[in-house]
């Protein structure tokens, strides 16, 4: 079984300051992890995935998220948040293997950006 | 254009009336699934299908169901839709490798059961 938990319904920045978003996992497994972005009335877009190689992952529009498995984290990061970057952001977790087409989505954070 | 395409993007019907939302794939992917999502609750997995004739339940299957008789598409057929199916939907393909791109997204389909 297989579980995502992000920390943080809403989080609110300042343009310029960094962007956190936390995303815990549960996985009887090495799961494979995955940071999405939906802007409004669209539909997701990948912004970049763990599979096992470099622990630290470096995705689109400036954000990277490092897996640690000692702390069953995968939290996702950008340096400098800008007014683009505000958006609904979304972790998901899959075991791989022949459940690698069941993906399990965390119940999502809204990324406020105050200028 | 590499896409997920999902029709119809807004769908209004009343309970009871079966109804089925298209999603069709150009990608050549194996896997495929349906999501719904809700305010605060994220998406939530109603069916996945791993190749043509291959299905299986997701988180949320009660009310639905799903075929793959071709491997661009997977229809979600609601045979009797109640209000609290009014969600919104999303179709989605993957390859079936790993390390490949990851689940593509459809635009979405917004349903209102009244």
């Amino acid at each position: 079984a297989q579980s995502v938990t992000q920390l943080g319904s809403h989080v609110s920045v300042s343009e310029g300051a960094l962007v956190l978003l936390r995303c815990n996992y549960s996985s009887s497994v090495p799961p494979y992890l995955f940071w999405y972005v939906q802007y409004p009335n669209q539909g997701l877009q990948l912004l970049l995935k763990y599979t096992s190689a470099a622990t630290l992952v470096k995705g689109i529009n400036g954000f990277e998220a490092e897996f640690k498995k000692s702390e069953t984290s995968f939290h996702l990061t950008k340096p400098s948040a800008h007014m683009s970057d505000a958006a609904e952001y979304f972790c998901a977790v899959s075991l791989g293997g022949t459940s690698y087409g069941k993906l399990t989505f965390g119940q999502g954070t809204i990324l406020t950006v105050h200028p | 254009e590499a896409q997920v395409t999902q029709n119809p993007r807004y769908l209004i019907t009343v309970t009871g009336k079966k109804l089925t939302v298209t999603c069709s794939q150009n990608m050549n992917h194996e896997y495929m699934s349906w999501y719904r999502q809700d305010p605060g609750l994220g998406l939530r997995q109603i069916y996945y299908s791993m190749n043509v004739e291959v299905t299986d339940k997701g988180d949320v299957p009660e009310g639905y169901k799903v075929s793959r008789k071709e491997k661009r598409n997977f229809p979600l057929i609601l045979e009797s839709p109640s209000p609290n199916q009014t969600s919104l939907y999303f179709c989605a393909s993957s390859p079936r490798q790993a390390a490949g791109p990851g689940y593509t997204f459809g635009s979405g389909t917004r349903l209102t059961v009244v």
